[in-house]
């Protein structure tokens, strides 16, 4: 079982469609993040979670929409992107929230037509 | 300016050769620090963390340096299978951000 897993691994959507992402940790951390990553640009932080608290949320559009049940369990809900959304969306997890080296999911290759 | 910044390359070298990279980071309140390398079209993968010290592990260094606000990674006798984009990686109590913060990348091509 790998540390993070994101689901779905790609995913092609419309601009009118709802569709969710998953990421799932088994290292038993505290934190965990959104990041986007556009093509030939730095990751960007999306939104971090911190014992199933939302603590920061990086000025991002409201089309997206994280959830976070547990310490172990992370959504990002997604409606009506742009073509410009397209990216790779990746979860990671870490023991505690800014300090410590974060593990990454495979991400989440978003295509949005 | 970037909160961290990075030569974003390509460094071409041959196999064998030694190759460095530098990062700078703009928050000197900064605490932790990171190498993260980053294969193409996958997730980025912790390759080492950064102490005041420096460290060493196998083929590759790492140094900081506090007073000038840099960090680097030293690879010794490169491999093809060391060519990847490599993530310089800050964080800290007073970034404004309770999170790591990324550097755009070096890219390295290891050529036989």
């Amino acid at each position: 079982e790998t540390g993070v897993t994101q689901t779905p691994r790609h995913l092609v959507m419309g601009m009118t469609n709802k569709k969710s992402l998953k990421c799932e940790q088994h290292l038993g951390h505290n934190a965990m993040y959104w990041y986007k990553q556009s093509a030939k640009k730095p990751l960007e932080l999306m939104f971090v979670y911190s014992l199933e608290e939302r603590v920061e949320n990086n000025s991002v559009p409201s089309r997206f929409s994280p959830e976070c049940p547990n310490s172990s369990h992370l959504f990002l809900h997604l409606h009506t992107l742009q073509p410009e959304d397209s990216a790779l969306y990746l979860c990671a997890s870490s023991q505690s929230q800014g300090w410590t080296e974060a593990f990454f999911g495979q991400g989440t290759r978003l295509t949005v037509v | 300016r970037k909160e961290v910044e990075q030569d974003p390359g390509p460094f071409n070298v041959p196999e064998g050769a030694t190759v460095a990279f530098n990062c700078t980071y703009s928050n000197s309140a900064s605490q932790s620090f990171f190498w993260y390398r980053q294969d193409c079209r996958k997730e980025p993968k912790l390759l080492m963390s950064v102490y005041s010290s420096g460290n060493e592990d196998g083929r590759f260094t790492a140094q900081l340096n506090r007073a000038s606000q840099y960090i680097s990674l030293l690879i010794r006798d490169s491999k093809l299978s060391d060519s990847a984009t490599y993530l310089c990686v800050v964080a800290g109590q007073d970034t404004g951000r309770r999170a790591l913060t990324f550097g755009s990348g070096t890219r390295l091509q290891v050529q036989p």
